[in-house]
Protein backbone atom coordinates (compact mmCIF):
# COMPACT_ATOMS: atom_id res chain seq x y z
CA UNK A 1 0.00 0.00 0.00
CA UNK A 2 1.91 3.11 -1.43
CA UNK A 3 2.09 6.32 1.28
CA UNK A 4 2.06 9.79 0.26
CA UNK A 5 4.26 10.18 -2.79
CA UNK A 6 5.74 13.31 -4.02
CA UNK A 7 7.28 14.56 -6.97
CA UNK A 8 10.11 15.83 -7.75
CA UNK A 9 11.94 15.04 -4.80
CA UNK A 10 15.03 18.22 -5.44
CA UNK A 11 14.80 21.07 -7.62
CA UNK A 12 16.48 24.10 -8.67
CA UNK A 13 14.75 27.20 -9.56
CA UNK A 14 16.62 30.82 -9.62
CA UNK A 15 14.64 33.78 -8.20
CA UNK A 16 11.40 35.14 -9.76
CA UNK A 17 10.70 31.86 -11.28
CA UNK A 18 7.54 30.18 -10.52
CA UNK A 19 7.59 26.05 -9.47
CA UNK A 20 5.02 23.18 -9.33
CA UNK A 21 5.04 20.60 -6.84
CA UNK A 22 3.05 17.56 -7.05
CA UNK A 23 1.54 14.91 -4.23
CA UNK A 24 -0.34 11.89 -4.52
CA UNK A 25 -2.26 10.82 -1.16
CA UNK A 26 -2.26 7.60 0.49
CA UNK A 27 -4.71 5.34 -0.88
CA UNK A 28 -8.36 6.19 0.46
CA UNK A 29 -7.30 9.43 1.93
CA UNK A 30 -9.09 12.41 -0.05
CA UNK A 31 -7.70 15.16 2.33
CA UNK A 32 -4.57 17.03 1.21
CA UNK A 33 -2.12 19.60 3.46
CA UNK A 34 0.98 21.17 2.49
CA UNK A 35 3.95 22.37 4.66
CA UNK A 36 7.04 24.50 4.45
CA UNK A 37 10.11 23.42 6.45
CA UNK A 38 12.74 25.34 6.10
CA UNK A 39 16.29 24.78 7.21
CA UNK A 40 16.71 23.84 11.10
CA UNK A 41 13.01 24.96 11.67
CA UNK A 42 9.64 22.46 11.90
CA UNK A 43 6.83 22.61 9.11
CA UNK A 44 4.94 25.22 8.62
CA UNK A 45 1.15 24.61 7.66
CA UNK A 46 0.63 26.46 4.23
CA UNK A 47 -2.86 25.12 3.56
CA UNK A 48 -5.33 21.97 3.62
CA UNK A 49 -7.22 21.04 0.89
CA UNK A 50 -10.59 18.71 0.79
CA UNK A 51 -13.25 18.60 -2.10
CA UNK A 52 -11.30 20.25 -4.43
CA UNK A 53 -11.17 23.70 -2.04
CA UNK A 54 -9.12 25.20 0.15
CA UNK A 55 -10.46 24.97 3.42
CA UNK A 56 -7.74 26.38 5.85
CA UNK A 57 -4.80 28.32 5.13
CA UNK A 58 -1.85 30.03 7.18
CA UNK A 59 0.26 32.74 7.29
CA UNK A 60 1.67 32.83 3.80
CA UNK A 61 1.55 34.89 0.85
CA UNK A 62 -1.04 34.95 -1.96
CA UNK A 63 1.69 33.64 -4.06
CA UNK A 64 1.70 30.17 -2.56
CA UNK A 65 -1.95 28.89 -4.10
CA UNK A 66 -2.67 25.05 -4.63
CA UNK A 67 -5.23 22.63 -6.15
CA UNK A 68 -6.92 19.51 -5.46
CA UNK A 69 -7.52 17.20 -8.00
CA UNK A 70 -11.19 14.56 -8.60
CA UNK A 71 -8.42 12.26 -7.79
CA UNK A 72 -7.79 13.51 -4.83
CA UNK A 73 -3.92 14.23 -5.90
CA UNK A 74 -2.61 18.05 -5.19
CA UNK A 75 -0.65 20.46 -6.27
CA UNK A 76 1.63 23.38 -4.55
CA UNK A 77 2.43 26.35 -6.90
CA UNK A 78 4.59 29.02 -6.13
CA UNK A 79 4.84 31.93 -8.21
CA UNK A 80 7.89 34.87 -8.16
CA UNK A 81 9.98 32.73 -5.79
CA UNK A 82 12.37 34.35 -2.96
CA UNK A 83 15.54 32.73 -2.02
CA UNK A 84 13.63 32.63 1.57
CA UNK A 85 11.24 30.34 -0.54
CA UNK A 86 13.94 27.40 -0.31
CA UNK A 87 13.15 24.81 1.60
CA UNK A 88 11.44 21.21 2.29
CA UNK A 89 7.98 20.76 1.05
CA UNK A 90 5.87 18.49 3.18
CA UNK A 91 2.83 17.15 1.49
CA UNK A 92 -0.02 15.14 4.29
CA UNK A 93 -2.72 13.20 3.25
CA UNK A 94 -5.75 12.05 5.57
CA UNK A 95 -9.62 11.24 5.44
CA UNK A 96 -11.96 13.49 6.52
CA UNK A 97 -14.21 11.15 8.31
CA UNK A 98 -11.29 10.46 10.41
CA UNK A 99 -10.95 12.21 13.82
CA UNK A 100 -7.85 13.35 15.62
CA UNK A 101 -5.22 15.34 14.22
CA UNK A 102 -2.58 11.86 14.66
CA UNK A 103 -4.09 10.59 11.43
CA UNK A 104 -1.88 12.46 9.11
CA UNK A 105 0.47 10.68 6.85
CA UNK A 106 3.47 12.56 5.39
CA UNK A 107 5.39 12.25 2.42
CA UNK A 108 9.26 12.38 2.22
CA UNK A 109 9.25 16.25 0.98
CA UNK A 110 10.16 18.11 -2.11
CA UNK A 111 13.64 20.37 -1.60
CA UNK A 112 13.11 23.35 -3.20
CA UNK A 113 16.64 25.41 -3.85
CA UNK A 114 15.57 29.16 -5.25
CA UNK A 115 19.39 30.63 -5.96
CA UNK B 1 6.63 34.06 17.42
CA UNK B 2 7.23 30.69 17.72
CA UNK B 3 3.91 28.87 19.77
CA UNK B 4 5.40 25.71 20.06
CA UNK B 5 9.32 26.00 21.49
CA UNK B 6 11.81 22.91 21.83
CA UNK B 7 14.58 24.39 23.47
CA UNK B 8 16.90 22.00 23.03
CA UNK B 9 18.51 21.36 19.55
CA UNK B 10 19.85 17.90 20.66
CA UNK B 11 20.27 15.48 22.97
CA UNK B 12 22.70 12.42 23.26
CA UNK B 13 21.75 9.48 25.60
CA UNK B 14 23.76 5.97 26.23
CA UNK B 15 21.84 2.65 24.91
CA UNK B 16 19.44 1.37 27.25
CA UNK B 17 19.27 4.94 29.23
CA UNK B 18 16.31 7.01 29.58
CA UNK B 19 15.73 9.77 26.85
CA UNK B 20 13.94 13.30 28.09
CA UNK B 21 12.61 15.46 25.20
CA UNK B 22 10.90 18.89 26.73
CA UNK B 23 8.16 21.22 24.77
CA UNK B 24 7.15 24.27 26.01
CA UNK B 25 4.10 26.15 24.02
CA UNK B 26 2.74 29.44 24.79
CA UNK B 27 -1.02 29.23 22.94
CA UNK B 28 -3.12 28.24 25.56
CA UNK B 29 -5.81 27.10 23.41
CA UNK B 30 -4.15 24.34 22.16
CA UNK B 31 -5.62 21.04 23.29
CA UNK B 32 -3.82 18.74 21.69
CA UNK B 33 -0.10 17.34 21.87
CA UNK B 34 1.90 15.24 19.46
CA UNK B 35 4.90 14.20 19.18
CA UNK B 36 6.45 13.17 15.44
CA UNK B 37 10.03 10.91 14.35
CA UNK B 38 11.48 11.96 11.23
CA UNK B 39 14.16 10.06 9.66
CA UNK B 40 16.65 11.63 6.94
CA UNK B 41 15.26 11.47 3.63
CA UNK B 42 11.80 10.23 5.02
CA UNK B 43 8.53 12.11 6.36
CA UNK B 44 7.62 12.88 9.60
CA UNK B 45 5.94 10.11 11.33
CA UNK B 46 3.36 9.77 14.49
CA UNK B 47 4.25 8.71 17.65
CA UNK B 48 2.09 9.71 20.19
CA UNK B 49 -0.48 12.20 21.32
CA UNK B 50 -2.17 13.26 24.46
CA UNK B 51 -5.10 15.28 24.87
CA UNK B 52 -5.35 18.58 26.94
CA UNK B 53 -7.42 16.49 29.57
CA UNK B 54 -5.07 14.02 30.36
CA UNK B 55 -1.43 14.07 31.84
CA UNK B 56 0.11 11.28 30.91
CA UNK B 57 -0.26 9.22 27.91
CA UNK B 58 1.93 5.63 27.35
CA UNK B 59 2.77 3.70 24.39
CA UNK B 60 5.12 0.82 25.29
CA UNK B 61 8.63 2.40 25.25
CA UNK B 62 6.91 5.94 24.90
CA UNK B 63 5.51 8.22 27.70
CA UNK B 64 3.96 11.77 26.88
CA UNK B 65 3.39 13.96 30.09
CA UNK B 66 1.75 17.08 29.91
CA UNK B 67 1.60 19.82 32.34
CA UNK B 68 -0.65 22.47 31.22
CA UNK B 69 -0.14 25.10 33.97
CA UNK B 70 3.60 25.01 33.19
CA UNK B 71 2.63 24.65 29.54
CA UNK B 72 5.14 22.07 29.49
CA UNK B 73 4.91 18.85 27.87
CA UNK B 74 7.61 15.70 27.59
CA UNK B 75 8.43 12.87 26.15
CA UNK B 76 10.28 9.99 27.62
CA UNK B 77 11.54 7.00 25.81
CA UNK B 78 12.63 4.16 28.11
CA UNK B 79 15.03 1.89 27.27
CA UNK B 80 16.55 4.02 24.44
CA UNK B 81 17.63 2.17 20.96
CA UNK B 82 19.84 3.10 18.69
CA UNK B 83 17.25 3.27 16.07
CA UNK B 84 15.55 6.11 18.05
CA UNK B 85 17.94 8.36 16.50
CA UNK B 86 16.25 10.77 14.90
CA UNK B 87 14.74 14.18 14.76
CA UNK B 88 12.15 14.77 17.18
CA UNK B 89 9.20 17.46 16.65
CA UNK B 90 6.65 18.59 19.20
CA UNK B 91 3.41 19.49 17.42
CA UNK B 92 -0.11 21.21 18.92
CA UNK B 93 -3.48 21.35 17.43
CA UNK B 94 -6.82 22.94 18.24
CA UNK B 95 -8.50 19.84 18.50
CA UNK B 96 -11.80 21.04 18.60
CA UNK B 97 -11.82 22.60 15.74
CA UNK B 98 -12.49 19.27 13.59
CA UNK B 99 -10.48 16.36 11.89
CA UNK B 100 -7.56 16.81 10.45
CA UNK B 101 -6.52 20.02 12.52
CA UNK B 102 -3.89 22.09 11.22
CA UNK B 103 -0.26 21.46 13.22
CA UNK B 104 2.07 23.94 15.04
CA UNK B 105 5.16 22.59 15.14
CA UNK B 106 7.97 23.12 16.97
CA UNK B 107 11.75 23.31 16.00
CA UNK B 108 12.92 19.56 16.41
CA UNK B 109 15.56 17.94 18.58
CA UNK B 110 17.68 15.42 17.61
CA UNK B 111 18.10 12.90 19.61
CA UNK B 112 21.29 10.55 19.10
CA UNK B 113 20.99 7.39 21.22
CA UNK B 114 24.77 5.66 21.83
CA UNK B 115 25.31 2.16 21.74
Amino acid sequence: DAGVTQSPTHLIKTRGQQVTLRCSPKSGHDTVSWYQQALGQGPQFIFQYYEEEERQRGNFPDRFSGHQFPNYSSELNVNALLLGDSALYLCASSRNEDSGANVLTFGAGSRLTVL
Amino acid sequence: DQQVKQNSPSLSVQEGRISILNCDYTNSMFDYFLWYKKYPAEGPTFLISISSIKDKNEDGRFTVFLNKSAKHLSLHIVPSQPGDSAVYFCAATLFNTGANSKLTFGKGITLSVRP
